[in-house]
């Protein structure tokens, strides 16, 4: 069974750009959430989301946003890019709401310049 | 504010030693308390949770043991190996929190062999 995918692996954005990240959750798996890691801010919360819709969301402004299509993939975007927005994005897949466990895919590495 | 609380921020042990990682929440609402694994350039990896109606989950060479009156929670690795050389992070999930998981800060194990 495949894990959970996500796409790009590394991405350099300059400030002020936008850019989307791909999460694709293991097969079966309805529910993603995704999280911001930095070493001065550890793993935080973005939002996560069960069929199609966005059931909770982190202290992050509103540049922040993602969706979920009909197959449970999902992406992210952020706009108006920071330097302070380079971080590790990981993408977590879990069966259902709730569901106690929650599998991590590699991570994008997203650097801003 | 930090709801979850980890500690050390870093350990050295030697090789065949016990490994000790303690956690405190602030939030009684938690009902599920997983720790994580995380290798260089890899996603956090679960490693084992445990429900606060238990005080004590083992699995292999890695157990949890849960207070909960004191809100505290930890994981002991017993004959810590180099390769358990990581970065361990302890979580905690409310029960109307659907997948979103809370991190601690994070502890940076290094066995020597």
């Amino acid at each position: 069974k495949a894990g959970v995918t996500q796409t790009p692996r590394y991405l350099i954005k300059t400030r002020g750009q936008q850019v989307t990240l791909s999460c694709s959750p293991i097969s079966g798996h309805r529910s993603v959430s995704w999280y911001q890691q930095t070493p001065g801010q550890g793993l935080q919360f973005l939002f996560e989301y069960f069929s199609e819709t966005q059931r909770n969301k982190g202290n992050f402004p509103g540049r922040f946003s993602g969706r979920q299509f009909s197959n449970s993939r999902s992406e992210m975007n952020v706009s108006t890019l920071e330097l302070g927005d380079s971080a590790l994005y990981l993408c977590a897949s879990s069966w259902g709401q709730g569901d106690t466990e929650a599998f991590f895919g590699q991570g994008t590495r997203l650097t801003v310049v | 504010q930090q709801q979850v609380k980890q500690s050390p921020q870093s350990l050295i042990v030697q090789k065949g030693g016990i490994s000790i990682i303690n956690c405190a929440y602030e939030n009684t609402a938690f009902d599920y308390f997983p720790w994580y694994q995380q290798f260089p350039g890899k996603g956090p990896a679960l490693l084992i949770a445990i429900r606060p109606d238990v005080s004590e989950k083992k699995e292999g060479r890695f157990t949890i043991s849960f207070n909960k009156s004191a809100k505290q929670f930890s994981l002991h690795i017993m004959d810590s190996q180099p390769g358990d050389s990581a970065t361990y992070f302890c979580a905690a999930r409310g029960k109307t929190s659907g997948s979103r998981l809370t991190f601690g800060e994070g502890t940076q194990l290094t066995v020597n062999p």
